[in-house]
Parts: structure tokens; C-alpha cells; sequence
């Protein structure tokens, strides 16, 4: 069906607890992202990985882990949220050969309070 | 990787065409151009690619310059769902950098009215 699906779409937390947010793609595509999106900043990639256990951070990655444990199936973890981590999140998806063809999820907004 | 610059801002009417422009001009010979959109709640969509000259496809075509320097993506007949930002990238595909992901600057808001 060639679709990126995150979830969930909205979350609020207070500070100090911990986030998860999921994604999910069912292209079999090797490589996935993660980005998160603020006004004035466009989008910044905080981790990206290659394939299951094969992780590397992108450009902002500090407070931020993933695990990616199937192809299909990749996490973003925030141990101790922040209130300057309320953010949009978007999940990308690329095949390996074609790494700048991303797909992109619909985003998840997460808001600390 | 070459810097790209886009206007913040453009309006259209239902039925214009939209022509958004993207100046690259330290372009290298092994990069590629790309353009993608993103509408409100939504993330980016992949538009069109090209290296030279003219590319068209079923959303955009994609007009660049002899000396590569200069990229316009022209919208045909824009309805209210063409409303978005959209984002021109430059990058390269020889170094097998997918392993980079892309880098979105602000892009072009494209407002689009009745």
C-alpha cells in the first residue's frame, strides 16, 4: 500500500516522563528516519537507520534513541522528556539505492508540559 | 553540498500556473535536484527530479537552467489542494548518501486562492 504510518498522531506529556513514538512502513524499504519539525527551523534529522541494529544519528540527535529491531518497524525513544523536545515529529522511509526518494509519514505532535 | 534559495513566499489563484523558483549556484556536476511538498498536517512528498534540462511527470514539470545554476518547478492549473510548502534540494547521489538523509530548508509557501 506504500504507506508510512506513525502513531501515535498526538501526545502530551509532562516533563521527566518518558515518549515513545512508532513507525511503521510496509515498502520493505532498508533505510528509515526520523525528523522533527519547528517553526522557523524546517525539519532536522535526528537519527536515521540503515537496516535492523544499524543506527546512526543525523544532525540533532541528543536526548533522542531509536531501536529498529525489524525492517518494518522503526522508534524513536525520549527517556526524560524535555519542554524544548514539544516538537512535530515525521518518519521517512527511503529504499537503500535511492536514498533521497523519502516517504513520509503524517507526523506526530508531541507537546511536554 | 550546495546551498539552495527559494522564495518565502508565493500566491496564485485557482487555474494559474505557479512557477517557484531555486537557485543553487554551487551546484557540483554529481548532484541532483529535488523538489518535494508538503501540505498542512502532513509530511513532505517526494514531487520531481532532474539533473538538466526539462523533466515532467504527472504533478510538475521541472525546468533547469544550462548551467545548472537555476531551477524552476512549475504548477499547471493550481487548485486549492497545490497549496503547500514546497522544498527544493540539492544533493548529491555518488557518494552513495542516502546514509545522510536530506536536509530541508524552509522552502516556498504557496498560497492558493478560490
Amino acid at each position: 500500500d506504500m504507506k508510512v504510518t506513525q502513531m501515535p498522531r498526538y501526545l502530551i506529556k509532562r516533563m521527566g516522563e518518558n515518549v515513545l513514538l512508532e513507525c511503521g512502513q510496509d515498502m520493505s524499504h532498508e533505510t528509515m528516519y526520523w525528523y522533527r519539525q519547528d517553526p522557523g527551523l524546517g525539519l532536522q534529522l535526528i537519527y536515521i537507520s540503515y537496516d535492523v541494529d544499524s543506527n546512526s544519528e543525523g544532525d540533532i540527535p541528543k536526548g533522542y534513541r531509536v531501536s529498529r529491531k525489524k525492517r518494518e518497524h522503526f522508534s524513536l525513544i525520549l527517556d526524560s522528556a524535555k519542554t524544548n523536545q514539544t516538537s512535530v515529529y515525521f518518519c521517512a522511509s527511503s529504499f537503500h539505492n535511492s536514498g533521497n526518494t523519502l516517504y513520509f509519514g503524517e507526523g506526530s505532535r508531541l507537546i511536554v508540559v | 553540498l550546495a546551498k539552495t534559495t527559494q522564495p518565502p513566499s508565493m500566491e496564485a489563484y485557482e487555474g494559474q500556473e505557479v512557477n517557484v523558483s531555486c537557485s543553487h549556484t554551487n551546484i557540483a556536476t554529481s548532484e541532483y535536484i529535488y523538489w518535494y511538498r508538503q501540505v498542512p498536517h502532513q509530511g513532505p512528498q517526494f514531487i520531481i527530479q532532474g539533473y538538466k534540462d526539462y523533466v515532467v511527470n504527472e504533478v510538475a514539470s521541472l525546468f533547469i537552467s544550462a548551467d545548472r545554476k537555476l531551477s524552476t518547478l512549475s504548477l499547471p492549473w493550481v487548485s486549492l489542494r497545490d497549496a503547500a510548502v514546497y522544498y527544493c534540494i540539492v544533493t548529491d547521489l555518488s557518494l552513495n548518501n542516502y546514509a545522510q538523509g536530506l536536509t530541508f530548508g524552509l522552502g516556498t509557501r504557496v498560497s492558493v486562492f478560490p
